[in-house]
């Protein structure tokens, strides 16, 4: 069974652009998570999906956005963006919406911010 | 104070030997455990994952929680040079959805062959 995929894998912007990242959990989950990985850090948690709704959010900028699909695919936006951005973008998905239980994680989305 | 600390290390043992991790927490409303392996460049990996106090076995790892010293531990025997990763600890209040996970910094752990 395929995982978690998350494209593109590495990509180079600069101060002020956007950018889309794009997630495609796996096959029958329906919750969506993304997460900020900055080097040396843990993930921090951005947001959370289930059934196309905002469930959770963590404490991220208005800058930072997303969207899940009917197909439980998911887009994470970022808008303006800064040096401080920088990151490995990880998404994770699992079966049920609050009590998730298990997260998977794709091998996520590396952003570099110049 | 952060929610999670995690000692960073590198923490670096002979092949065979028994690994200690361990991470202490603050948030006391805290229920659900999990340990996260982390490669160089990759996403995390769920290795054990546990609800409230006690311990819970899969192979070579064991995982313990202490809610009362709000503490929890990952053990690994029989240690391989395959197992050299970043092992991150993780925790929610209600299972990593709408509250999401916190993470500690992860402990880059190094087998030695």
């Amino acid at each position: 069974d395929a995982g978690v995929t998350q494209s593109p894998t590495h990509l180079i912007k600069t101060r002020g652009q956007h950018v889309t990242l794009r997630c495609s959990p796996i096959s029958g989950h329906k919750s969506v998570s993304w997460y900020q990985q900055v080097l040396g850090q843990g993930p921090q948690f951005i947001f959370q999906y289930y059934e196309k709704e905002e469930r959770g959010r963590g404490n991220f900028p208005d800058r930072f956005s997303a969207r899940q699909f009917p197909n439980y695919s998911s887009e994470l936006n970022v808008n303006a963006l800064l040096l401080g951005d920088s990151a490995l973008y990880l998404c994770a998905s699992s079966r049920q919406g609050s009590n998730t239980g298990e997260l998977f994680f794709g091998e996520g989305s590396r952003l570099t911010v110049l | 104070q952060k929610e999670v600390e995690q000692d960073p290390g590198p923490l670096s043992v002979p092949e065979g030997a028994i690994v200690s991790l361990n991470c202490t927490y603050s948030n006391s409303a805290f229920q659900y455990f999990m340990w996260y392996r982390q490669y160089s460049r990759k996403g995390p990996e769920l290795l054990m994952y546990t609800y409230s106090s006690g311990n819970k076995e899969d192979g070579r790892f064991t995982a313990q929680v202490d809610k009362s010293s709000k503490y929890i531990s990952l053990f690994i025997r029989d240690s391989q040079p395959s197992d050299s990763a970043t092992y991150l600890c993780a925790m929610s209040e209600s299972g990593g959805g709408a509250d999401g996970l916190t993470f500690g910094k992860g402990t880059h752990l190094i087998i030695q062959p």
